[in-house]
């Protein structure tokens, strides 16, 4: 157990809806970063924040938006969701926001888009 | 072409045999590297992390980094069944705005009794 929570752990969706993904990092982690694996492309960094603030942004699209609250959990958006979208996306935290920090993932959230 | 390449396998070996598992990278800016283990359907394992060029031993599992050759290794030692899983390269450069890990696609390892 890498201490990073995440929730739902599965849900089925339709095309055109939204979906809000929530994230609880490691107790004392400051930095929370989300990605999303899909089977062709592998994992995929999507935002950090750090603190609440944003701190990167990767290739996420611009109908997903996330944020990071003052207790530090974090939600990702989905909205407009299409079939692409279908995808398991992980969270992860840091203590730091730095370079080489070690990062731990949770267990992820299964979304299927139908 | 994609900056971390890993070859997707699958790798079947049997038990108590050496795995060999490689990645290569374009960017020569990457400092940090690492080695993630993921079951099916589970989140990612950290198993093995390296700063810069070198060798890490931690029991069963050597790292190497060749930043002359671009060229990540992580050596299983003794395999086991249990070490049958996806295997994650993932690196990044030193970087002041923010820290995006850059992964392989994974090579799938089956250990055989």
């Amino acid at each position: 157990d890498s201490g990073v929570t995440q929730t739902p752990k599965h849900l089925i969706t339709a095309t055109g809806q939204r979906v809000t993904l929530r994230c609880s990092p490691r107790s004392g982690d400051l930095s929370v970063y989300w990605y999303q694996q899909s089977l062709d492309q592998g994992l995929q960094f999507l935002i950090q924040y750090y603190n609440g603030e944003e701190r990167a942004k990767g290739n996420i699209l611009e109908r997903f938006s996330a944020q990071q609250f003052p207790d530090l959990h974090s939600e990702l958006n989905l909205s407009s969701l299409e079939l692409g979208d279908s995808a398991l996306y992980f969270c992860a935290s840091s203590t730091a926001g730095g370079s080489g920090n070690t990062i731990y993932f949770g267990e992820g959230s299964w979304l299927t888009v139908v | 072409q994609k900056e971390v390449e890993q070859d997707p396998g699958p790798l079947s070996v049997p038990e108590g045999a050496i795995v060999s598992l490689n990645c290569t990278y374009s960017n020569s800016a990457f400092q940090y590297f690492m080695w993630y283990r993921q079951y099916s359907r589970k989140g990612p394992e950290l198993l093995m992390y390296t700063y810069s060029s070198g060798n890490k031993e931690d029991g069963r599992f050597t790292a190497q980094v060749d930043k002359s050759s671009k060229y990540i290794s992580l050596f299983i030692r003794d395999s086991q069944p249990s070490d049958s899983a996806t295997y994650l390269c993932a690196m990044s450069s030193n970087s002041n705005s923010g820290y995006a890990l850059n992964f392989g696609k994974g090579t799938s390892l089956l250990v055989t009794p």
